[in-house]
């Protein structure tokens, strides 16, 4: 199930289910959505991608939609394993002056249960 | 290599210390980024570089003195900081055209501020 900490929202889910992390973003400009997983002690690591003419990316074991009408980016996991516990943060690509910028959303705490 | 290297890993600096965090990469990206992480929270933009010229600043206080050396270099000087500018420092790399939209982040600096 999904709770919403103080400041993290959490998702628990069992070993092998499918996940699904949601993200609200900002900017109607932003040309790139991209999905990054935090471990613990470590900086965020890319997941994927998907340009904003695209409604749907799949990678390895992982889907992104992209919902432009509501603002609404999602990253599907499937068959979740504990290897993917991890806080994972979508981002929008932004420009500014010329110059492009990457700015987070709120994250989402994955915790895989066996 | 496809990493990016921050040193120090952990810092502890009391609030007359000057101090310096620094970041390196050899993937040939011409932009390299500095972002603060408070717990619980996603890293938020502080600076960017785009060919070793300054070309994003977040109203960022200026106890936080960014410098690029050279294209592989990326510093950031610390001085009078105060106890809540503690956080986790993160520096990120990118090209600057392209599809590669994206940023390479090493595991950060955690500072703590005394």
């Amino acid at each position: 199930g999904e709770s919403v900490g103080l400041h993290l929202p959490t998702l628990s889910v069992q070993e092998g289910d499918n996940s699904i992390i949601n993200c609200a973003y900002s900017n109607s400009a932003s040309d790139y959505f991209i999905w990054y997983k935090q471990e613990s002690g470590k900086g965020p690591q890319f997941i994927i991608d998907i340009r904003s003419n695209m409604d749907k990316r799949q990678g390895q074991r992982v889907t992104v939609l992209l919902n432009k009408t509501v603002k609404h980016l999602s990253l599907q996991i499937a068959a979740t394993q504990p290897g993917d516990s991890a806080v994972y943060f979508c981002a929008e690509r932004q420009f500014s002056g010329g110059y492009n910028k990457l700015i987070f959303g709120a994250g989402t705490r994955l915790a895989v249960h066996p | 290599d496809t990493e990016v290297t921050q040193t120090p890993k952990h810092l502890v600096m009391g609030m007359t210390n000057k101090k310096s965090l620094k970041c390196e990469q050899h993937m040939g990206h011409r932009a390299m980024y500095w972002y603060k992480q408070k717990a619980k929270k996603p890293p938020e933009l502080m600076f960017v570089y785009s060919y070793e010229k300054l070309s994003i600043n977040e109203s960022v206080p200026s106890r936080f003195s960014p410098e690029c050396p050279n294209s592989s270099l990326l510093n950031l000087h610390l001085h009078a900081l105060q106890p809540e500018d503690s956080a986790l420092y993160l520096c990120a790399s990118s090209q600057l055209y392209g599809t590669g939209v994206g940023y390479t982040f090493g595991s950060g600096t955690r500072l703590t501020v005394v």
